[in-house]
């Protein structure tokens, strides 16, 4: 059964580094998503991307954040410099309609 | 007023008990309702959605959407101790708009099922 896939599945940075999160979107789906979870708090969508764009994009998602398909298959997030309320989970999903999420990748920043 | 309002529990049940899990929403807009299984530290696992008003089964669980209530279940049937877990309710709006596939959360109820 196809799946998203995410890697790496933890990160650790520190304050002010850069970081990507990468993913592989099912197949043949065309709308992709990031969204985040802070521990113990509720899912939260980050930005959208359809036909090599984005969509729309949530008030976190500000100048630090921005997310690249750069080939056919993966889908990258990256955040510029990192800070200490960034650290959360951090999911990829893909759609036709109904979403599938990955794994997750925990991004630890100290 | 939260979008969306899902009272967090926890909820123990027994096994074998019908468990009912619901959330409220305040965005006439959305059309679309998911229902996801997260355990600890992992992805939200998909278990069904559905398309506007209506209901939906599939195996033990059935989803129930009231539009006009702005109301959303989920059911559980014959619970098993494996069915412990947070379980999301989810929902995005019409197709046509930016927003659409923007998926609102509620905050998740933490379900435990006891043998």
């Amino acid at each position: 059964e196809p799946e998203v896939t995410q890697t790496p599945s933890h990160q650790v940075t520190q304050m002010g580094q850069e970081v990507i999160l990468r993913c592989v979107p099912i197949s043949n789906h065309l709308y992709f998503y990031w969204y985040r979870q802070i521990l113990g708090q509720k899912v939260e969508f980050l930005v959208s991307f359809y036909n090599n764009e984005i969509s729309e994009k949530s008030e976190i998602f500000d100048d630090q954040f921005s997310v690249e398909r750069p080939d056919g298959s993966n889908f990258t997030l990256k955040i510029r410099s990192t800070k200490l309320e960034d650290s959360a989970m951090y999911f990829c999903a893909s759609s036709g309609i109904a979403q599938f999420f990955g794994p997750g990748t925990r991004l630890t920043v100290l | 007023q939260k979008e969306v309002e899902q009272d967090p529990g926890p909820l123990s049940v027994p096994e074998g008990a019908i468990v009912s899990l619901n959330c409220t929403y305040s965005n006439s807009a959305f059309q679309y309702f998911m229902w996801y299984r997260q355990y600890s530290r992992k992805g939200p696992e998909l278990l069904m959605y559905t398309y506007s008003s209506g209901n939906k089964e599939d195996g033990r669980f059935t989803a129930q959407v009231d539009k006009s209530s702005k109301y959303i279940s989920l059911f559980i049937r014959d619970s098993q101790p494996s069915d412990s877990a947070t379980y999301l309710c989810a929902m995005f709006p019409e197709a046509g708009g930016t927003s659409y596939g923007k998926l609102t959360f509620g905050q998740g109820t933490i379900l435990t099922v006891h043998p």
